[in-house]
């Protein structure tokens, strides 16, 4: 598809158990974040890749979450031990570039539910 | 480094005009505006550089007043599918290399 491609659209698990989400950026962005959004706040920052760069991890809330990259391409955000406060819909974007003027393109979303 | 917006909502007639605001503690390279609407993704509306440029895209613009760190979203003549939460995000200038996202101001437009 011509868009940011997100997989499961729905995870629920229970608590303690580690999850692993899938982001397919549009073909040819070479940057790629991830955001966390709880119910009806913004927009939370978590990780961000440019091309073969060292990730960006500043956001990561905890050791509990990781990120990959693999190819340039596909990404993996991974959380470990999950706990009732990572409930959330966790947003995946691409830009063209990393650059300062370029509009991120997002993804529908991973819907995380810890029971 | 979280910028304000506001208001945190609105409700709008159609037709009606609305500004929302975006203010930043820190120097800015560039502000970001999105809109969501409910149980969707963000979608991108419109990026202003300093400069203190102003936008436009239909009926929505905006401008960035670089010196206040502060930029402003208009919407005029709204219709019902401006309905949504909007979110800014800020760039700084300096440091992070990620955007820092509002808490978002929900508008309404009503018949």
């Amino acid at each position: 598809g011509a868009g940011v491609s997100q997989s499961p659209s729905n995870k629920v698990t229970e608590k303690g158990k580690d999850v692993e989400l899938r982001c397919d950026p549009i073909s040819g962005h070479t940057a790629l974040y991830w955001y966390r959004q709880s119910l009806g706040q913004g927009l939370e920052f978590l990780i961000y890749f440019q091309g073969n760069s060292a990730p960006d991890k500043s956001g990561l809330p905890s050791d509990r979450f990781s990120a990959e990259r693999t190819g340039g391409s596909v990404s993996t955000l991974t959380i470990q031990r999950t706990q009732q406060e990572d409930s959330a819909v966790y947003l995946c974007a691409s830009s063209l570039e990393w650059g300062k003027g370029q509009p991120q393109h997002f993804g529908d979303g991973t819907r995380l539910s810890i029971l | 480094q979280q910028p304000v917006q506001s208001p945190q909502a609105v409700i709008l007639r159609e037709g009606e005009d609305a500004v929302i605001n975006c203010s930043s503690s820190k120097a800015l390279y560039s502000v970001h505006w999105y809109r969501q609407k409910h149980g969707e993704a963000p979608v991108f509306l419109m990026i202003l550089l300093k400069g203190g440029e102003q936008k436009g895209h239909e009926k929505i613009s905006a401008s960035f007043n670089e010196k206040k760190q502060q930029s402003s979203l208009y919407l005029t003549a709204s219709q019902l599918s401006y309905s949504g939460t909007y979110f800014c995000g800020t760039l700084p200038q300096t440091g992070a290399n990620n955007l820092f996202f509002g808490t978002g101001t929900r508008l309404t437009v009503i018949p």
